[in-house]
């Protein structure tokens, strides 16, 4: 079936720092990447939709600037957290889609992310 | 914003029991589906019906789907300790695939 690989696991780093989350599928192409925020004992909340090749679409109230989503391939998409704080300590989640939905959604296991 | 709205929020059942959870949601919907979730992991497809469609199966899972009252329910037949884990609605729409996740419902099947 079909596999999307998410590292790190984990990751800790320090206030100001910027830290990156890739995302792979490892067999189908995935045309459409999703990325969710997940707090604890929470639901996912979308925080954009990237589509291979063109800007990432962000929900409302994600700030841009903060969470870049780069998607330049068709297997991989990658979020980076920059000037982590403390607040954006979460549980951060992607999934992938192929363009024929044969897949559905593969999510990955997520990305627990810890600023101090 | 969150659509979906899971009930019960949490359900403790003995092993063997059967688990039913409900979701609803507001908007016109592509397709329902549901996913499962252990503590700390990613989310686990489970099963998609579409909104054409009123039950489906799925080994001891059984899905219904009501739209006319935008409702959806997830029964989990003769539970096991291993089917403890947090259940989520996602509900499907427009040409954008987004999904739209319920606050979901944490199951606890005690052995």
């Amino acid at each position: 079936g079909a596999v999307v690989s998410q590292h790190p696991s984990r990751v800790i780093c320090k206030s100001g720092t910027s830290v990156k989350i890739e995302c792979r599928s490892l067999d189908f192409q995935a045309t459409t990447m999703f990325w969710y925020r997940q707090f604890p004992k929470q639901s996912l909340m979308l925080m954009a939709t990237s589509n291979e090749g063109s800007k990432a679409t962000y929900e409302q109230g994600v700030e841009k600037d903060k969470f870049l989503i780069n998607h330049a391939s068709l297997t991989l998409s990658t979020l980076t957290v920059t000037s982590a704080h403390p607040e954006d300590s979460s549980f951060y989640i992607c999934s992938a889609r192929d363009s024929d939905g044969n897949y559905g959604y593969t999510f990955g296991s997520g990305t627990r992310l810890t600023v101090v | 914003s969150q659509q979906g709205e899971e009930d019960p929020q949490a359900l403790s059942i003995q092993e063997g029991e059967n688990a039913t959870m409900n979701c609803s949601y507001k908007t016109s919907i592509n397709n329902l589906q549901w996913y499962r979730q252990n503590s700390g992991r990613g989310l686990v497809h489970l099963i998609l019906i579409r909104s054409n469609e009123r039950e489906k199966h799925s080994g001891r899972l059984r899905v219904t789907l009501d739209t006319s009252k935008k409702s959806s329910s997830l029964l989990i037949t003769a539970s096991r300790a291993a089917d403890t884990a947090s259940y989520f609605c996602a509900t499907g729409r427009g040409s954008n695939y987004k999904l739209t996740f319920g606050k979901g419902t944490l199951l606890t099947v005690n052995p």
